[in-house]
């Protein structure tokens, strides 16, 4: 079965350090796969897609990913993160059937420290 | 503004008392779910229509109902509410491009509360 894993629950890191999130997913064809935010008490907020193409997608608030076929994965990347990143993140996949329902991964908890 | 709105944003309500949630879409979209979210299980499909006068089970879809009579919007009903609905609930709308749904855009979320 089709499926996207996020493997960490949580990941605390310091304000201003680098962020990497990791994603993997079980697709046969190559899928398409999102990354979106939710902040407390908000809505889901996409950062970032990839649908085709560059492999390394630049998405909005300075965050990237990048498309790894060999590893069937699709990790988030900042090189510096801000108080403001603290969210939870969702990475998430198009499941290639007739339905084309999106797949979400279970969430990334990001904690900042000061 | 490009926008899916959902009303009520917060509501309590009590076991059995039927209740409804709106979803309305302004980037006519095709499809259109519904998602709850929980603790430790993620955002969960309840159901999805993907065009007007055509909807679907999702993942988890007993105890809800849909309609979708129109395009821009897409209600959520609990005709008896018990308490395991107490949840956060997502409406989401996606345009479709030669066949394939794209991103999936949100509402702001209804959480809901049954005692």
């Amino acid at each position: 079965a089709q499926s996207v894993t996020q493997p960490d629950i949580h990941i605390t890191v310091s304000e201003g350090a680098s962020l990497e999130l990791r994603c993997n997913y079980s697709y046969g064809a190559t899928p398409y796969l999102f990354w979106y935010v939710q902040s407390p008490g908000q809505g889901l907020q996409l950062l970032l897609k990839y649908f085709s193409g560059d492999t390394l997608v630049q998405g909005i608030k300075g965050f990237e990913a990048e498309f790894k076929r060999s590893q069937s994965s699709f990790n988030l990347r900042k090189p510096s993160v801000h108080w403001s990143d603290a969210a939870e993140y969702f990475c998430a996949g198009i499941h290639m059937n007739r339905d084309d329902k999106i797949i979400f991964g279970k969430g990334t908890r990001l904690h900042i420290l000061p | 503004e490009a926008q899916v709105t959902q009303n009520p944003r917060y509501l309590i309500t009590v076991t059995g008392k039927k209740l409804t949630v709106t979803c309305s879409q302004n980037m006519n979209h095709e499809y259109m779910s519904w998602y709850r979210q929980d603790p430790g299980l993620g955002l969960r499909q309840i159901y999805y229509s993907m065009n007007v006068e055509v909807t679907d089970k999702g993942d988890v879809p007993e105890g809800y109902k849909v309609s979708r009579k129109e395009k821009r919007n897409f209600p959520l009903i609990l005709e008896s509410p018990s308490p395991n609905q107490t949840s956060l609930y997502f409406c989401a709308s996606s345009s479709r491009i030669r066949g394939m749904n794209t991103e999936a855009f949100f509402g702001q979320g209804t959480r809901l509360t049954v005692v």
